[in-house]
């Protein structure tokens, strides 16, 4: 079946201009994750989605950071004003059920984003 | 807290020979263990997890990885390289109770040369 999807691959932009990347899980997983992957360095947790309950933000590293998720399904993380600081390739994850159980976390392809 | 460290930041081995990827932990609690590979340009890909029961952990590609309890280690293993097992390796733990955080380490470029 199909995997965890992203959207776009790449994308440059200016200094402080807005962005918004987008997040198609496996279809039927409950939980959604985030992460930032800056270059040389592991996988940093920004923001997780489980159902319909409220998401764990504890994660997002300033107030420019923000996402949403409708229902199950599509999530999309805004990052506003960008900074140089914020290139990085951004990581979705999906799973069937719990965060931190013994579910596996299946990844999209991320998202590169530059900030020029 | 919760942490995973991976001591190398890059190995090399000549295909054919064993490979081994090292990964302490520190968790409070029982720890349930990750391991990912990412090649290029692409996302992480789940090779193996240790949950509970026998120490030695078997997963895809021929990847096998053993929970060590004493050594708080989890090192990945292969018994025989191959050119195309050339990537970047990450581990990673939760623990079994509650609400927790998957952490990762920061990965090991793994090289396996002809």
């Amino acid at each position: 079946g199909a995997g965890v999807s992203q959207s776009p691959s790449n994308k440059v932009t200016e200094k402080g201009k807005d962005v918004e990347l987008r997040c198609d899980p496996i279809s039927g997983h409950t939980a959604l994750y985030w992460y930032r992957q800056r270059l040389g360095q592991g996988l940093e947790f920004l923001i997780y989605f489980q159902g319909n309950s409220a998401p764990d933000k504890s994660g997002l590293p300033s107030d420019r950071f923000s996402a949403e998720r409708t229902g199950e399904s599509v999530s999309t993380l805004t990052i506003q004003r960008t900074q140089q600081e914020d290139s990085a390739v951004y990581l979705c994850a999906s799973s069937p059920r719990a965060r931190g159980s013994t579910d596996t976390q299946y990844f999209g392809p991320g998202t590169r984003l530059t900030v020029l | 807290a919760q942490s995973v460290a991976q001591p190398e930041d890059q190995v090399n081995v000549a295909e054919g020979n064993p490979l081994t990827v090292k990964c302490t932990y520190s968790v409070s609690g029982n720890p349930y263990l990750f391991w990912y590979v990412q090649y290029p340009n692409r996302g992480l890909q789940f090779l193996l997890k240790y949950i509970t029961g026998d120490n030695l952990v078997k997963g895809s590609y021929g990847f096998e990885a053993e929970f060590n309890k004493s050594q708080t280690s989890f090192h990945l293993k292969k018994p025989s390289a191959l050119v195309s097992d050339s990537a970047l390796y990450f581990c990673a733990v939760s623990r079994d109770s509650g609400y927790s955080t998957l952490t990762f380490g920061k990965g090991t470029m793994l090289l396996v040369s002809p």
